[in-house]
């Protein structure tokens, strides 16, 4: 069972752009939203995150959005550049620490 | 910022042998292990998670016998693929954490591809 729901699944903007990417969670008890950047062949990285008590947090080109009532949240990446072209990954963390991912989004960004 | 590693990155072994990954946190104590798998162009899935002394919690549908993890040390985990058969050919990614101020934030090792023939 897929515990977090991701999309879109690919998603192609034009340099300099924003890329918008949601993700949508059921159980209540997660109380932690981790973005993660993946490159092919490679381990995911820590983007940013986010917990239930905040509305949104930027850092930097990133930003989240979250909406707790309707168990939905976000990643704005703005400005989007070639280098920003990857997988991105959200995740839900509950009390035991365990991540659970989203499907994944293939970001392109063209120059 | 953290560093965790793995070995090997790549692995390419016969129908029926075993498999074994290790998972290093290199500058940090890990009191908790994560070890998910990946199949191209999906989701990480997480097959189960260790803490430093004790028995492996695995995940519904994920066989504790075929995939055997050892969590000895802080710094050490791994995980053996028993009699591995083609099917199991995937990339196999191990995270740490720590209980510490940000107890939820896991780094993740850079994977180990496994090709069963």
């Amino acid at each position: 069972q897929q515990q977090v729901k991701q999309s879109p699944q690919s998603l192609i903007v034009q340099k300099g752009g924003i890329s918008i990417i949601n993700c949508a969670y059921e159980n209540t008890a997660f109380d932690y939203f981790p973005w993660y950047q993946q490159f092919p062949g490679k381990g995911p990285a820590l983007l940013i995150a986010i917990r239930p008590d905040v509305s949104e947090k930027k850092e930097g080109r990133f930003t989240i959005s979250f909406n707790k009532s309707a168990k939905q949240f976000s990643l704005h990446i703005m400005d989007s550049q070639p280098g920003d072209s990857a997988t991105y990954f959200c995740a839900a963390s509950g009390r035991m620490g365990q991540f659970y991912f989203g499907t994944g989004t293939s970001l392109t960004v063209i120059p | 910022g953290a560093v965790v590693s793995q070995h090997p990155s790549r692995v390419i072994c016969k129908s029926g042998t075993s498999v074994k990954i290790e998972c290093r946190s290199l500058d940090f104590q890990a009191t908790t292990m994560f070890w998910y798998r990946q199949f191209p162009k999906q989701s990480l899935m997480l097959m189960a998670t260790s803490n430093e002394g004790s028995k492996a919690t695995y995940e519904q549908g994920v066989e504790k016998d075929k995939f055997l993890i050892n969590h000895a040390s802080l710094t050490l985990s791994t995980l053996t693929v028993t009699s591995a058969h083609p099917e199991d050919s995937s990339f196999y990614i191990c995270s740490a954490s720590w209980r510490g101020t940000h107890r939820e934030t896991q780094y993740f090792g850079p994977g180990t591809r496994l090709l069963v023939l």
